[in-house]
């Protein structure tokens, strides 16, 4: 079946420094890519997707490069800041499915 | 406007009681879905339901019982409350089955004591 592994966490980086968040996947199929947010006591919110390799998805200084070679869709950002803080997680979806597969989320902390 | 909304968003309730979580969404999307959120934030799928027709059903006990009356709202009933049904309950919703972009509401946090 299909599946998402991400970087296990809690990161914790201080303002500024540059961020990547690891998520590798197993998929029948030919998957489409999303990387959500999730702030404090909030819902998830979708961050940014790719749908093809060689995509790259961004929004927010974020971005992520769907690799089909490496089946990698690793997520960075050169500066973070304070209201970064979130939990951040990779998912796939495959027409097939019907449904999203999701990683296990990753808690980043940015220090002042 | 919200456009997933679900309604409570906190239940604290004694073990063996029934409750219903409600989640309407106004975006005109044809699939719903209900996701659990355990304490390590873990999301797992439950039901989803496609124009009011059940289509994903994961290995959920049968205390739990969705129902969707029309396309934009699926309700989640739960009977006989245990201690491990506390966590936070997701409703989300896709334009299509296939479409992959999901539209999350706030969450309700069940307690159960």
């Amino acid at each position: 079946g299909d599946s998402v592994t991400q970087m296990e966490g809690p990161v914790t980086l201080s303002e500024e420094a540059f961020l990547t968040i690891n998520c590798t996947y197993t998929a029948t199929g030919y998957p489409s890519l999303f990387w959500y947010v999730q702030y404090p006591g909030e819902g998830l919110q979708l961050l940014l997707k790719a749908t093809k390799a060689d995509d790259k998805g961004s929004n927010k200084g974020f971005e992520a490069t769907y690799r089909k070679e490496t089946t990698s869709f690793h997520l960075e950002k050169g500066s973070v800041q304070v209201s970064d803080s979130a939990v951040y997680f990779c998912a796939l979806s495959t027409t097939n499915a019907g449904k999203s597969t999701f990683g296990d989320g990753t808690t980043l902390t940015v220090k002042p | 406007d919200t456009a997933v909304s679900q309604t409570p968003k906190y239940l604290v309730t004694q073990m063996g009681n029934d409750k219903s979580i409600k989640c309407e969404q106004n975006l005109g999307h044809d699939t719903m879905y209900w996701y659990k959120q355990d304490s390590k934030k873990f999301l797992k799928i439950m039901f989803s339901y496609n124009n009011k027709e059940l289509i994903i059903n994961e290995t959920v006990p049968n205390r739990f019982s969705p129902k969707s009356p029309d396309k934009a709202h699926l309700n989640l009933h739960i009977n006989s409350l245990e201690l491990g049904d506390s966590a936070v309950y997701f409703c989300a919703s896709t334009p299509h089955a296939n479409t992959g972009e999901l539209f999350f509401g706030e969450g309700s946090r069940l307690t159960v004591l």
